[in-house]
Protein backbone atom coordinates (compact mmCIF):
# COMPACT_ATOMS: atom_id res chain seq x y z
CA UNK A 1 0.00 0.00 0.00
CA UNK A 2 1.03 3.51 -0.81
CA UNK A 3 2.05 5.31 2.29
CA UNK A 4 3.63 8.62 3.59
CA UNK A 5 4.81 8.60 6.99
CA UNK A 6 6.16 12.26 8.74
CA UNK A 7 8.17 12.73 11.66
CA UNK A 8 7.73 14.12 14.28
CA UNK A 9 4.59 14.92 14.72
CA UNK A 10 5.21 18.31 16.25
CA UNK A 11 8.23 20.30 17.04
CA UNK A 12 8.60 23.28 19.14
CA UNK A 13 11.84 25.11 18.52
CA UNK A 14 13.89 28.45 19.53
CA UNK A 15 13.66 31.22 17.34
CA UNK A 16 17.45 31.14 15.00
CA UNK A 17 17.84 27.21 15.60
CA UNK A 18 17.68 24.57 12.73
CA UNK A 19 15.67 22.14 12.60
CA UNK A 20 15.37 19.23 10.46
CA UNK A 21 11.85 17.22 9.67
CA UNK A 22 11.46 13.52 8.42
CA UNK A 23 9.59 12.02 5.62
CA UNK A 24 9.39 8.50 4.59
CA UNK A 25 7.50 6.62 1.73
CA UNK A 26 6.69 3.36 0.41
CA UNK A 27 5.19 4.55 -2.99
CA UNK A 28 5.87 2.71 -6.21
CA UNK A 29 6.63 3.65 -8.80
CA UNK A 30 7.93 7.16 -7.89
CA UNK A 31 7.84 9.78 -9.59
CA UNK A 32 8.54 13.01 -7.32
CA UNK A 33 8.31 14.29 -3.69
CA UNK A 34 7.11 17.82 -2.59
CA UNK A 35 7.26 19.49 0.07
CA UNK A 36 4.51 22.14 1.11
CA UNK A 37 4.43 24.50 3.81
CA UNK A 38 0.81 25.35 5.42
CA UNK A 39 0.01 28.26 7.25
CA UNK A 40 -2.92 27.80 9.95
CA UNK A 41 -6.34 28.73 8.04
CA UNK A 42 -4.45 28.46 4.77
CA UNK A 43 -3.89 26.32 1.68
CA UNK A 44 -0.39 24.51 1.40
CA UNK A 45 2.23 26.10 -0.20
CA UNK A 46 4.68 24.37 -2.81
CA UNK A 47 8.30 24.63 -1.78
CA UNK A 48 9.62 21.70 -3.87
CA UNK A 49 9.39 19.25 -6.22
CA UNK A 50 12.14 16.94 -6.46
CA UNK A 51 12.33 13.86 -9.13
CA UNK A 52 14.12 10.37 -8.78
CA UNK A 53 17.79 12.04 -9.85
CA UNK A 54 18.01 14.83 -7.69
CA UNK A 55 18.93 14.69 -4.21
CA UNK A 56 18.90 18.02 -2.87
CA UNK A 57 17.30 21.07 -3.77
CA UNK A 58 16.97 23.91 -2.10
CA UNK A 59 14.40 27.11 -1.77
CA UNK A 60 15.77 30.08 0.50
CA UNK A 61 16.15 28.45 3.89
CA UNK A 62 14.71 25.45 3.34
CA UNK A 63 16.56 22.60 1.78
CA UNK A 64 14.89 19.19 1.21
CA UNK A 65 17.08 15.78 0.30
CA UNK A 66 16.05 12.80 -1.39
CA UNK A 67 17.38 9.08 -0.42
CA UNK A 68 15.50 7.09 -3.67
CA UNK A 69 17.34 4.12 -2.21
CA UNK A 70 15.83 3.98 1.32
CA UNK A 71 13.07 5.78 0.59
CA UNK A 72 13.84 8.92 3.02
CA UNK A 73 13.38 12.56 2.87
CA UNK A 74 14.11 15.47 4.54
CA UNK A 75 13.18 18.95 5.12
CA UNK A 76 16.04 21.24 6.92
CA UNK A 77 14.93 24.74 7.95
CA UNK A 78 17.92 27.03 8.85
CA UNK A 79 18.34 29.73 10.91
CA UNK A 80 14.43 29.89 11.84
CA UNK A 81 11.84 32.50 11.72
CA UNK A 82 8.65 33.06 13.65
CA UNK A 83 7.12 33.18 10.30
CA UNK A 84 8.49 29.30 9.28
CA UNK A 85 5.32 28.40 12.02
CA UNK A 86 3.43 26.28 10.34
CA UNK A 87 2.42 22.45 8.89
CA UNK A 88 4.68 20.83 6.03
CA UNK A 89 3.45 18.35 4.49
CA UNK A 90 5.36 15.71 2.40
CA UNK A 91 3.73 14.60 -0.38
CA UNK A 92 4.71 11.76 -2.77
CA UNK A 93 3.18 11.64 -6.92
CA UNK A 94 3.31 7.75 -8.23
CA UNK A 95 3.77 7.21 -11.56
CA UNK A 96 0.47 5.72 -12.83
CA UNK A 97 -2.77 6.35 -14.66
CA UNK A 98 -4.57 9.09 -13.29
CA UNK A 99 -3.72 10.99 -10.40
CA UNK A 100 -2.01 9.43 -7.31
CA UNK A 101 -0.29 12.01 -4.95
CA UNK A 102 -0.20 10.43 -1.76
CA UNK A 103 0.03 12.75 1.62
CA UNK A 104 1.76 12.65 4.86
CA UNK A 105 -0.35 13.90 7.80
CA UNK A 106 2.38 17.06 8.33
CA UNK A 107 4.44 18.01 11.20
CA UNK A 108 3.66 20.43 12.79
CA UNK A 109 6.46 23.40 13.50
CA UNK A 110 6.44 26.03 16.42
CA UNK A 111 9.11 28.66 16.34
CA UNK A 112 8.80 30.84 19.40
CA UNK A 113 10.75 33.70 20.37
CA UNK B 1 -2.84 37.76 -10.45
CA UNK B 2 -5.27 35.83 -7.90
CA UNK B 3 -4.62 32.11 -8.31
CA UNK B 4 -7.18 29.70 -6.89
CA UNK B 5 -9.97 31.00 -4.72
CA UNK B 6 -12.59 29.43 -3.18
CA UNK B 7 -16.11 30.54 -1.68
CA UNK B 8 -17.47 30.68 0.70
CA UNK B 9 -14.34 30.58 3.78
CA UNK B 10 -17.17 29.70 6.05
CA UNK B 11 -20.46 27.92 5.74
CA UNK B 12 -23.25 26.02 8.31
CA UNK B 13 -25.15 23.53 6.74
CA UNK B 14 -27.82 21.67 8.45
CA UNK B 15 -27.94 17.61 7.82
CA UNK B 16 -29.87 17.21 4.72
CA UNK B 17 -29.00 20.18 3.33
CA UNK B 18 -27.19 20.79 0.37
CA UNK B 19 -24.72 23.71 -1.36
CA UNK B 20 -22.17 23.85 -3.57
CA UNK B 21 -18.71 25.26 -3.08
CA UNK B 22 -17.25 27.59 -5.49
CA UNK B 23 -13.96 27.35 -6.83
CA UNK B 24 -12.07 29.39 -9.74
CA UNK B 25 -8.49 29.36 -11.05
CA UNK B 26 -6.71 32.29 -13.48
CA UNK B 27 -3.57 30.56 -14.54
CA UNK B 28 -5.28 28.55 -17.24
CA UNK B 29 -4.10 24.96 -15.66
CA UNK B 30 -6.31 21.94 -17.03
CA UNK B 31 -6.25 20.25 -14.27
CA UNK B 32 -8.09 20.37 -10.79
CA UNK B 33 -9.10 19.11 -7.83
CA UNK B 34 -11.26 18.87 -4.06
CA UNK B 35 -9.45 17.67 -1.26
CA UNK B 36 -10.59 17.16 2.42
CA UNK B 37 -8.48 17.76 5.19
CA UNK B 38 -9.49 16.58 8.67
CA UNK B 39 -7.76 16.37 12.33
CA UNK B 40 -5.06 13.83 12.05
CA UNK B 41 -5.51 13.07 8.53
CA UNK B 42 -3.32 13.70 5.33
CA UNK B 43 -5.14 15.50 2.27
CA UNK B 44 -7.82 13.39 0.94
CA UNK B 45 -8.69 13.72 -2.86
CA UNK B 46 -12.52 13.85 -3.22
CA UNK B 47 -12.90 14.59 -7.38
CA UNK B 48 -10.39 16.03 -9.97
CA UNK B 49 -10.81 17.27 -13.55
CA UNK B 50 -8.09 17.17 -16.49
CA UNK B 51 -9.79 19.64 -18.49
CA UNK B 52 -13.32 20.91 -19.32
CA UNK B 53 -15.94 18.34 -19.78
CA UNK B 54 -13.61 15.75 -17.98
CA UNK B 55 -13.83 14.84 -14.28
CA UNK B 56 -13.17 11.56 -12.23
CA UNK B 57 -13.51 10.34 -8.51
CA UNK B 58 -10.76 10.03 -6.11
CA UNK B 59 -10.27 8.52 -3.05
CA UNK B 60 -13.55 9.72 -1.25
CA UNK B 61 -16.05 10.59 -3.65
CA UNK B 62 -19.18 9.30 -2.14
CA UNK B 63 -21.90 12.81 -0.95
CA UNK B 64 -19.95 15.31 -3.94
CA UNK B 65 -20.95 15.77 -7.28
CA UNK B 66 -18.18 17.76 -9.55
CA UNK B 67 -18.64 19.28 -13.21
CA UNK B 68 -16.12 21.13 -15.37
CA UNK B 69 -17.62 23.24 -17.98
CA UNK B 70 -14.98 25.89 -18.16
CA UNK B 71 -11.18 25.57 -17.65
CA UNK B 72 -11.84 28.11 -15.24
CA UNK B 73 -14.01 26.59 -12.75
CA UNK B 74 -14.36 23.81 -10.81
CA UNK B 75 -17.69 23.61 -8.12
CA UNK B 76 -18.09 21.17 -5.58
CA UNK B 77 -21.56 20.39 -4.76
CA UNK B 78 -22.86 18.43 -1.61
CA UNK B 79 -25.65 16.89 -2.35
CA UNK B 80 -27.64 15.78 1.09
CA UNK B 81 -24.84 17.10 3.47
CA UNK B 82 -23.89 15.35 6.73
CA UNK B 83 -22.29 15.83 10.03
CA UNK B 84 -19.40 13.49 8.71
CA UNK B 85 -18.45 16.14 5.60
CA UNK B 86 -17.38 18.54 8.45
CA UNK B 87 -14.19 19.28 7.30
CA UNK B 88 -11.71 21.91 5.86
CA UNK B 89 -12.33 22.16 1.80
CA UNK B 90 -9.25 22.57 -0.39
CA UNK B 91 -9.45 23.79 -4.08
CA UNK B 92 -6.05 23.09 -6.05
CA UNK B 93 -5.11 23.42 -9.90
CA UNK B 94 -1.75 22.12 -11.41
CA UNK B 95 -0.41 22.89 -14.99
CA UNK B 96 0.45 19.03 -15.12
CA UNK B 97 -0.19 16.84 -11.91
CA UNK B 98 2.93 14.37 -12.53
CA UNK B 99 5.47 16.98 -12.71
CA UNK B 100 4.23 20.64 -11.51
CA UNK B 101 3.03 21.72 -8.04
CA UNK B 102 -0.39 22.26 -7.27
CA UNK B 103 -1.25 25.35 -6.10
CA UNK B 104 -4.20 25.31 -3.72
CA UNK B 105 -7.07 27.74 -2.52
CA UNK B 106 -7.41 28.67 1.09
CA UNK B 107 -10.16 26.66 2.19
CA UNK B 108 -13.83 26.69 2.74
CA UNK B 109 -14.71 25.53 6.30
CA UNK B 110 -17.77 23.95 6.53
CA UNK B 111 -19.71 22.37 9.64
CA UNK B 112 -22.86 20.27 9.24
CA UNK B 113 -24.96 20.46 12.26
Amino acid sequence: KNQVEQSPQSLIILEGKNCTLQCNYTVSPFSNLRWYKQDTGRGPVSLTIMTFSENTKSNGRYTATLDADTKQSSLHITASQLSDSASYICVVSARQAGTALIFGKGTTLSVSS
Amino acid sequence: NAGVTQTPKFQVLKTGQSMTLQCAQDMNHEYMSWYRQDPGMGLRLIHYSVGAGITDQGEVPNGYNVSRSTTEDFPLRLLSAAPSQTSVYFCASSYSVPNSPLHFGNGTRLTVT
